[in-house]
């Protein structure tokens, strides 16, 4: 089964340091695998997704991701954070099985304190 | 351009009660999705059109759950009758094509409240 597993509930930074959000995967095949962040009352925003290619993703609002293949990982971070970078992120993998079908984990809290 | 639109933003029904949700997705967009996020957890995929047809609708109880496209363009979701489980927020998303590796586009989902 194609699955992506998010380790923390809750990831707490201050600002101006790094932040990563981490993810792991299980799929069968190639992965392709993508987050997406989550502002409150709003709609899940694309940030980068990998599907084949180099191992360093880059993507919006300063945000990259790097695919590990060894480790099965694929983890979002960031240089320095921002109060702004406070919201619900969410990994997620395509499964192969069913075009454009997209499988969540079940997210991670960033709070980023000044 | 226009985002994803969705109405009402917050519905409160009783059990056994009837409600509907609409979605306008992007101009142009040819795949439509809709999703069912329950606090706590990541979105899961209730249904996926491809133009006015169903591509999957696997995980749609279809028991109480229904939902069309007509024209290809704008769909409602209903629910017919609603249990204490179907709080959650329903959100709905589109694609330029045939899905696969394209970014998926959200609106900003229906909070719906079964009391």
């Amino acid at each position: 089964a194609q699955s992506v597993a998010q380790p923390e509930d809750q990831v707490n930074v201050a600002e101006g340091n790094p932040l990563t959000v981490k993810c792991t995967y299980s799929v069968s095949g190639n992965p392709y695998l993508f987050w997406y962040v989550q502002y409150p009352n709003r709609g899940l925003q694309f940030l980068l997704k990998y599907i084949t290619g180099d191992n360093l993703v880059k993507g919006s609002y300063g945000f990259e991701a790097e695919f590990n293949k060894s480790q099965t990982s694929f983890h979002l971070k960031k240089p320095s954070a921002l109060v702004s970078d406070s919201a619900l992120y969410f990994c997620a993998s395509l499964k192969g099985d069913s075009w454009g079908k997209l499988q969540f984990g079940a997210g991670t809290q960033v709070v980023v304190t000044p | 351009e226009a985002g994803v639109a969705q109405s009402p933003r917050y519905k409160i029904i009783e059990k056994r009660q009837s409600v509907a949700f609409w979605c306008n997705p992007i101009s142009g967009h040819a795949t439509l999705y809709w999703y069912q996020q329950i606090l706590g957890q990541g979105p899961k995929l209730l249904i996926q059109f491809q133009n006015n047809g169903v591509v999957d609708d696997s995980q749609l109880p279809k028991d109480r759950f229904s939902a069309e496209r007509l024209k290809g363009v704008d769909s409602t979701l209903k629910i017919q009758p609603a249990k204490l489980e179907d709080s959650a927020v329903y959100l709905c998303a589109s694609s330029p094509t045939s899905g696969g590796y394209n970014e998926q586009f959200f609106g900003p989902g229906t909070r719906l409240t079964v009391l």
